[in-house]
């Protein structure tokens, strides 16, 4: 069984530019929520996606967007990159459901920003 | 707001010795979850505890939870190197919802 999947792993952008981020869930998982984890913040919550709707949103600009597809891909977006959004994306996935799921996290897409 | 403590930031012990990492949450949760992570490496599952006075064990880890006192433990028996790694708990409110906060996080190194 496939696990979550997030590409690219590694990338590099300047300032002002911007980024997607890509996240497959394990097949069957309908949620996909995204995590950004830095040495200064720890791991903080961004925002979380089930049936191609935003469920819960972080405390992150508006810089910072998601969406899911009707296949439960996930796609994350940060816009006119700062020196600060430097860190390891994580995505997870689980069921959805319910109060008993498991959450599983992806390899993360570690973004540097010059 | 929840909040989650994690105590000791830094942990380091020898080979052979047991102890005890502490996950302090603010307010009442429906789930805390365990993770594992090993340096640039992703965050790996270990436990997910969902009610009060719930103990699952795996391999030399063990983890609790008190929801009335809102703490939950991991136990370290006969600590080995391959256990070095960061641990992370995290807590969940409300059903249907993946939104976790998560802990600071105890870096755990153990040598021979």
């Amino acid at each position: 069984k496939a696990g979550v999947t997030q590409t690219p792993r590694y990338l590099i952008k300047t300032r002002g530019q911007q980024v997607t981020l890509s996240c497959s869930p394990i097949s069957g998982h309908r949620s996909v929520s995204w995590y950004q984890q830095t040495p200064g913040q720890g791991l903080q919550f961004l925002f979380e996606y089930f049936s191609e709707t935003q469920r819960n949103k972080g405390n992150f600009p508006g810089r910072f967007s998601g969406r899911q597809f009707s296949n439960s891909r996930s796609e994350m977006n940060v816009s006119t990159l700062e020196l600060g959004d430097s860190a390891l994306y994580l995505c997870a996935s689980s069921h959805g459901t319910g109060n008993t799921g498991e959450l599983f996290f992806g390899e993360g897409s570690r973004l540097t920003v010059l | 707001e929840l909040k989650v403590e994690q105590n000791p930031l830094f942990l380091s012990m020898q080979e052979g010795k047991n102890y005890t990492i502490y996950c302090n949450y603010s307010t009442t949760s429906d789930r805390l979850y365990w993770y594992r992570q090993d340096p640039g490496k992703s965050l790996e599952s270990l436990f997910v505890l969902l009610s009060n006075g719930a103990v699952k064990q795996e391999g030399r880890l063990m983890a609790s939870l008190d929801t009335k006192a809102r703490l939950s433990t991991l136990h370290i028996t006969a600590a080995v190197h391959d256990l070095s790694a960061t641990y992370f708990c995290a807590v969940a409110r409300g059903y249907n919802t993946d939104k976790l906060i998560f802990g600071t996080g105890t870096r755990l190194q153990v040598f021979p």
